[in-house]
């Protein structure tokens, strides 16, 4: 099946430090890529969806300046935490659907933020 | 606003007993729907999901589903549970293939050998 790919899987960093997290798929096009954030024993929240060669349309409460979302390519999207506070601190997945209609998304596994 | 709602938090059940989680979305019309499990420090994976047909959907690892449209329900089964399966479980929807998909809050699922 089709497969995501997220780097890094863990990342620790000082407050007030920016982070970015890559998201690839690996063997399919992915017009469109989600960002969600999912807190520890809680859901996934979606933050924003990423669409190819445009800009990201962010959910209600996500701060677009704070989470830097550009999805350069059908395979590549990253999001970049800016100026990352502890609050910040959280599990980052992403997800991409493939450019046929129809398509499941498929998740990444995740990257694990910690600001200290 | 679209919304997936799941009725049990956190389930405990013994080996071999049968689980039933129930979801229930508030999409009217086409709807694609999924279940995922995340086992402990693990990723998300499918088990099963449904966009058309058939509204009874087998999954792996013996899981199944029922789409019950004039209930707005999808509900994830199995007959017999395993200490395997202890994780958490998320239902999740959205409208059309090209729409971004929302996640119900997870029922945490503990099986007792």
């Amino acid at each position: 099946g089709a497969v995501v790919s997220q780097h890094p899987s863990r990342v620790i960093c000082k407050s007030g430090t920016s982070v970015k997290i890559e998201c690839r798929s690996l063997d399919f096009q992915a017009t469109t890529m989600f960002w969600y954030r999912q807190f520890p024993k809680q859901s996934l929240m979606l933050m924003a969806t990423s669409n190819e060669g445009s800009k990201a349309t962010y959910e209600q409460g996500v701060e677009k300046d704070k989470f830097l979302i550009n999805h350069a390519s059908l395979t590549l999207s990253t999001l970049t935490v800016t100026s990352a506070h502890p609050e910040d601190s959280s599990f980052y997945i992403c997800s991409a659907r493939d450019v046929f209609p129809g398509e499941t998304q498929y998740f990444g596994p995740g990257t694990r933020l910690l600001v200290l | 606003a679209q919304s997936v709602s799941q009725h049990n938090h956190h389930v405990i059940l013994s080996e071999a007993a049968s689980l039933e989680l129930g979801c229930n979305y508030s999409y009217g019309g086409t709807v694609n729907l999924f279940w995922y499990v995340q086992y402990p420090g693990q990723h998300l994976q499918l088990l099963l999901k449904y966009f058309s047909g058939d509204p009874l959907v087998k999954g792996i690892k013996g899981f199944e589903a029922e789409f019950i449209k004039s209930k707005f329900s999808f509900n994830l089964r199995k007959p017999s549970v395993q200490w395997s399966d202890t994780a958490e479980y998320f239902c999740a929807g959205r409208k059309t293939s090209y729409d971004k998909v929302i996640f119900g809050p997870g029922t945490s699922l503990s099986v007792i050998p």
